[in-house]
């Protein structure tokens, strides 16, 4: 257990919908990410962020977006979806921008039809 | 762009060593870290290495680095049952993964024989 949660587990969405992702960061960890694994795969980074503000993005286009609140929780928001939006989604928590270990959550399965 | 390799599957008998492998492109990166996947489970930190290191022990891990050949190795001692998984290798230029984040292989199964 890491301490990192994330909701739902599972999702079914179809094609053209829009989908939002939650996850619940370690207490005190105010640096969060979010990876897209696909089956067989290794984790891809989407994006960071540090006190509530975006502050790095891999190579994914505008309709990935995200939130970060005031108690460090954050969302993954991914609109227009497409066949290969399936995969599992991966939030990881730190304790700063300069920690080493991050610490990730068990994921949400989204499967897009 | 970076890249990570790593053969996808390795098969060892309990009880010998593990010799899990990968290369790696980007020669700015700074750290380079060997994660856990469990099924179910999110990924596990199981340890780092710093690139101007050669070498980190940590009880049953051993990580090699070979920076000239951008070659990175784990070695398990002593393999159990409970080592089965997918281990990942993953690079990164700032500590953590920075806000360019982690760039990870795309994992090695790692499969244990009684």
């Amino acid at each position: 257990e890491t301490g990192v949660t994330q909701s739902p587990t599972h999702l079914i969405k179809t094609r053209g919908q829009q989908v939002t992702l939650r996850c619940s960061s370690q207490s005190g960890h105010n640096t969060v990410s979010w990876y897209q694994q696909a089956l067989g795969q290794g984790p891809q980074f989407i994006f960071q962020y540090y006190r509530e503000e975006e502050n790095g993005r891999g190579n994914f286009p505008p309709r990935f977006s995200g939130l970060q609140f005031p108690n460090y929780s954050s969302e993954l928001n991914v609109n227009a979806l497409e066949l290969d939006d399936s995969a599992l989604y991966l939030c990881a928590s730190r304790p700063g921008q300069g920690a080493l270990e991050q610490f990730f959550g068990p994921g949400t399965r989204l499967t897009v039809l | 762009g970076e890249d990570v390799e790593q053969s996808l599957f390795l098969s060892v008998r309990e009880g010998d060593s593990s010799v899990i492998n990968c290369t790696y492109t980007d020669s700015s990166s700074t750290y380079l870290y060997w994660y856990k996947q469990e099924p179910g489970a999110g990924l596990q930190l199981l340890t780092y290495i710093f690139s101007n290191m050669d070498m980190k022990q940590d009880q049953r891990l051993t990580v090699l680095l070979n920076k000239k050949d951008k070659h990175l190795s784990l070695r398990i001692a002593d393999t159990q049952t409970g080592d089965s998984a997918i281990y990942f290798c993953a690079e990164s230029e700032g500590s953590g993964g920075g806000a360019d984040g982690l760039t990870f292989g795309k994992g090695t199964h790692l499969i244990i024989q009684p």
